[in-house]
């Protein structure tokens, strides 16, 4: 099992510019979640999915949206991107809501 | 408002004592506390749950305790090594949702050979 995978690992984008983030799971969970990561910062939740058609909020998801067309893809686009969005980006998934399995990231900066 | 906070930024300790990390919380009622390690550059690893109605968990050379009433977890590695330096996250579960999890900021342990 290749677990939660992520792409691209690194991007630059200018102010304006849009985006997909990818991430794909073959571990067959329903749950599955957008965080970012800022220096010295907690992990905050952008977006998660309970299910293949079913996305809702987290606790910051301005600028972001997603889609959960299948049970393996959650990708999380960022439209008219803002320097307030340079992060590191991470999905992950879980079985129930209890353990979490989480990508490598994705490092992306806004100029 | 409701905080997370972890005890240290970073915690710098001798090999072989046992490290001792430290998660406080205010103002929420956790349904379940989990502990994740995260390297440099890498995603969290998930380590321990413990739920609010156990009051240890351990797992090799892991302990996690968990005070709901001093709203307070503690994450113990003994006999520490070099290789178990990393960042340790405390992260929260407040109720039935899957949007509940809130995560602390880490703290970041240095074991000294």
């Amino acid at each position: 099992n290749a677990g939660v995978t992520q792409t691209p690992k690194f991007r630059i984008l200018k102010i304006g510019q849009s985006m997909t983030l990818q991430c794909t799971q073959d571990m067959n969970h329903n749950y599955m979640y957008w965080y970012r990561q800022d220096p010295g910062m907690g992990l905050k939740l952008i977006y998660y999915s309970v299910g293949a058609g079913i996305t809702d909020k987290g606790e910051v998801p301005n600028g972001y949206n997603v889609s959960r067309s299948t049970t393996e893809d959650f990708p999380l686009r960022l439209e008219l991107a803002a320097p307030s969005q340079t992060s590191v980006y991470f999905c992950a998934s879980s079985y129930v809501r209890d353990e979490q399995y989480f990508g490598p990231g994705t490092r992306l900066t806004v100029t | 408002s409701q905080k997370i906070e972890q005890n240290s930024e970073a915690l710098n300790i001798q090999e072989g004592k046992t490290a001792t990390l430290t998660c406080n919380y205010t103002n929420y009622s956790p349904a379940y506390l989990q502990w994740y390690r995260q390297d440099p550059g890498r995603g969290p690893v998930f380590l321990l749950l413990i739920r609010e109605n156990e009051k240890e968990k351990r797992k090799e050379r892991l302990k996690v305790t968990f005070d709901t009433t001093l709203k307070q977890s503690l994450f113990h590695i003994t006999a520490s090594q070099p290789a178990d330096s990393a960042t340790y996250l405390c992260a929260l579960a407040l109720g039935a949702g899957a949007n509940n999890l809130f995560f602390g900021t880490g703290t970041r342990l240095t074991v000294i050979p």
